[in-house]
């Protein structure tokens, strides 16, 4: 499968614990993209790369959030001292070329925090 | 006020029934949209691009008009599996940027 993948899937954690969710984009793309979605929702967007660096990250952020991209090819996205709030969907996405690239999406990452 | 707004839902239609969505956008610098279509529990996937000429594709077409930040979709002779979420969605901004921001979704259920 050539598309993008996440990982885990799933994640249930505690309150106050630290998670990492893993995308590995399509690999001729350029850009990547996280949102975070919840129920009802559309996706809320959280940050975008280009190659390896971080263009912009949403003003909703809070310091807890932080992503990488160290080489250009798979990103992380950490959740530091998690909160019930932060319980959502966590999308990856990535895109190549002009503008009007269509943005290929992950299945997401499902966080449950306890 | 949200960058992207969308129409609330949901809309009930049955079918064969034309549906039109409406979208409206804040950044007058945005450069691109599109309209995303996103089944339950699943990622969403590009429906279409919008042009500022209106473009069609089969019975779906969209509209864009820069001057009212204002974006629709029309769903002409509504199927069963037309239900889902329909999401529109704006990249770009004045720094030339490619930071792309989605609407909250309209629900829309097609009835038999």
């Amino acid at each position: 499968d050539t598309g993008v993948s996440q990982d885990p899937r799933h994640k249930i954690t505690k309150r106050g614990q630290n998670v990492t969710f893993r995308c590995d984009p399509i690999s001729e793309h350029n850009r990547l993209y996280w949102y975070r979605q919840t129920l009802g929702q559309g996706p809320e967007f959280l940050t975008y790369f280009q190659n390896e660096a971080q263009l912009e990250k949403s003003r909703l952020l809070s310091d807890r959030f932080s992503a990488e991209r160290p080489k250009g090819s798979f990103s992380t996205l950490e959740i530091q001292r998690t909160e019930q709030g932060d319980s959502a969907m966590y999308l990856c996405a990535s895109t190549q070329g002009a503008n009007t690239g269509e943005l290929f999406f992950g299945e997401g990452s499902r966080l449950t925090v306890l | 006020r949200k960058e992207v707004e969308q129409d609330p839902g949901p809309f009930n239609v049955p079918e064969g029934a034309t549906v039109a969505f409406n979208c409206t956008y804040s950044n007058s610098a945005s450069q691109s949209f599109f309209w995303y279509r996103q089944d339950c529990r699943k990622e969403p996937k590009l429906l279409m691009s919008v042009y500022s000429s209106g473009n069609e594709d089969g019975r779906f077409t969209a509209q864009l008009n820069r001057a009212s930040q204002y974006i629709s979709l029309l769903i002409r002779d509504s199927k069963l599996s037309d239900s889902a979420t329909y999401l529109c969605v704006v990249k770009g901004d004045h720094t030339g940027g490619f930071k792309t921001i989605f609407g909250a979704g309209t629900r829309l259920f097609v009835k038999a």
